[in-house]
This record gives C-alpha cells, sequence and structure tokens, in this order.
C-alpha cells in the first residue's frame, strides 16, 4: 500500500480551466501537507493542515483553495489556471505538526501543465 | 525565519570519486536538518537526517553528512560515487517552533561521469 498516494500522476489542462488534485495518506498521520516544485526544481510549502484545520498558507494566489474532509484526506483546487501553474505538487504527511511532529512523508508527485 | 543555501546548482564527479554537496542553513531556533534525493519523475526520497545527539549522520546508499553547528553547515559526502548516485539532491532544514514545514535549499544536481 502507498502510504502517501496523489491523483492523478499527470495532469495536462487549458489556460482558465479549473482543476483538482487529491492527496490520501494511510499513515494515521495528523498533519498534511502541500508543496509546489516549479520548473527550476525548487520546492516550496504552500499549504499545511493539522486534523482538518489550516496552520500554514504562505502566500499563494486564492485561485488555490486547498479542502481537508477528514485528516486522511487533503485536497487541492486549482482555479482559473495560468501557465506559471506549471509544476510538480507534492502532498506530503507528518505524524503531528511542529518540529518534533515527525518527518514527512512524500508522495511521488502530480505534474501538472497548463498550455 | 529558516533559510537554506546549497552552494552549486550542479555537481559533476567522476565514477568512484567522493562527493561532496554542500549545505549551509540558518535557523533561529536549533534545526533538523534533512537530505532528501529526487531521481528524475519521481518524488522524493529520504537520505538522512540530523535532530539532536550525534552530529555525523549516516543515511542510505552510503552517504553521509554532518551537522556543525559552528558553521552553519550539513554537507553531505560520498567517499565513492556510483551512477546509480546521479540525481537531484535537495537540502532541508524544520526549525520551527510551530508548524512543521520545511525549507529547502534549491538543489543540486550530480553528475556521475563514467
Amino acid at each position: 500500500d502507498t502510504a502517501v498516494s496523489q491523483t492523478p500522476k499527470y495532469l495536462v489542462t487549458q489556460m482558465g480551466n479549473d482543476k483538482s488534485i487529491k492527496c490520501e495518506q494511510n499513515l494515521g498521520h495528523d498533519t498534511m501537507y502541500w508543496y509546489k516544485q516549479d520548473s527550476k526544481k525548487f520546492l516550496k510549502i504552500m499549504f499545511s493542515y493539522n486534523n482538518k484545520e489550516l496552520i500554514i498558507n504562505e502566500t499563494v494566489p486564492n485561485r488555490f483553495s486547498p479542502k481537508s474532509p477528514d485528516k486522511a484526506h487533503l485536497n487541492l483546487h486549482i482555479n482559473s489556471l495560468e501557465l506559471g501553474d506549471s509544476a510538480v505538487y507534492f502532498c506530503a504527511s507528518s505524524q503531528h505538526a511542529g518540529l518534533a511532529g515527525g518527518l514527512p512523508t512524500f508522495g511521488e508527485g502530480s505534474r501538472l501543465t497548463v498550455l | 525565519a529558516q533559510s537554506v543555501t546549497q552552494l552549486g546548482s550542479h555537481v559533476s564527479v567522476s565514477e568512484g570519486a567522493l562527493v561532496l554537496l554542500r549545505c549551509n542553513y540558518s535557523s533561529s531556533v536549533p534545526p533538523y536538518l534533512f537530505w532528501y534525493v529526487q531521481y528524475p519523475n519521481q518524488g522524493l526520497q529520504l537520505l538522512l537526517k540530523y535532530t539532536t545527539g550525534a552530529t555525523l549522520v549516516k543515511g542510505i546508499n552510503g552517504f553521509e553528512a554532518e551537522f556543525k553547528k559552528s558553521e552553519t553547515s550539513f554537507h553531505l559526502t560520498k567517499p565513492s560515487a556510483h551512477m546509480s548516485d546521479a540525481a537531484e539532491y535537495f537540502c532541508a532544514v524544520n526549525g520551527e517552533t510551530s508548524g512543521s514545514r520545511l525549507t529547502f535549499g534549491e538543489g543540486t544536481q550530480l553528475t556521475v561521469n563514467p
């Protein structure tokens, strides 16, 4: 069983569309994250949820809306897609939030290409 | 605030040679430090981590790193490079007291020449 699974792995879409990426973890972790890896491979945190509550929200455009229906799922919805949204999006989870919250486990990434 | 600087976006070594990938960090609290490896079109795999205790940490695939507080460094080394080590390597720090975010360096692409 994959610990942190993301779907879809690949997504190609047109500018202006709305799309979602789903993430599920079966580790029983309390905390989940979305990271973005841009074309230069730079990784940066976007959001973090702890027990379904938003705890980290970096300066991400409000076209990006995370949703956590339960602590095992953290989905990422993107409205009005732009060329600059093309990236690999990584979901991760850790046992708890905080410095001693345990090592994040990463999913395999979802590669979004906006044409 | 925390940050990571990886010196050298590209490092090239010969097979069998020493691998040294440099990482310097800044953190307002004692940090946790990590090295991740990313193979082409794959996710992130943890190589090793430093939290507390022994400053020389050993990881998978023969890699190790030493935490040097005085130098704010956490350089990654491997005595003898193998072709399969060719990948992107990321250093990351977690020095936050609330919210376990990882701050990543910009990555170092390691090329291993035969």
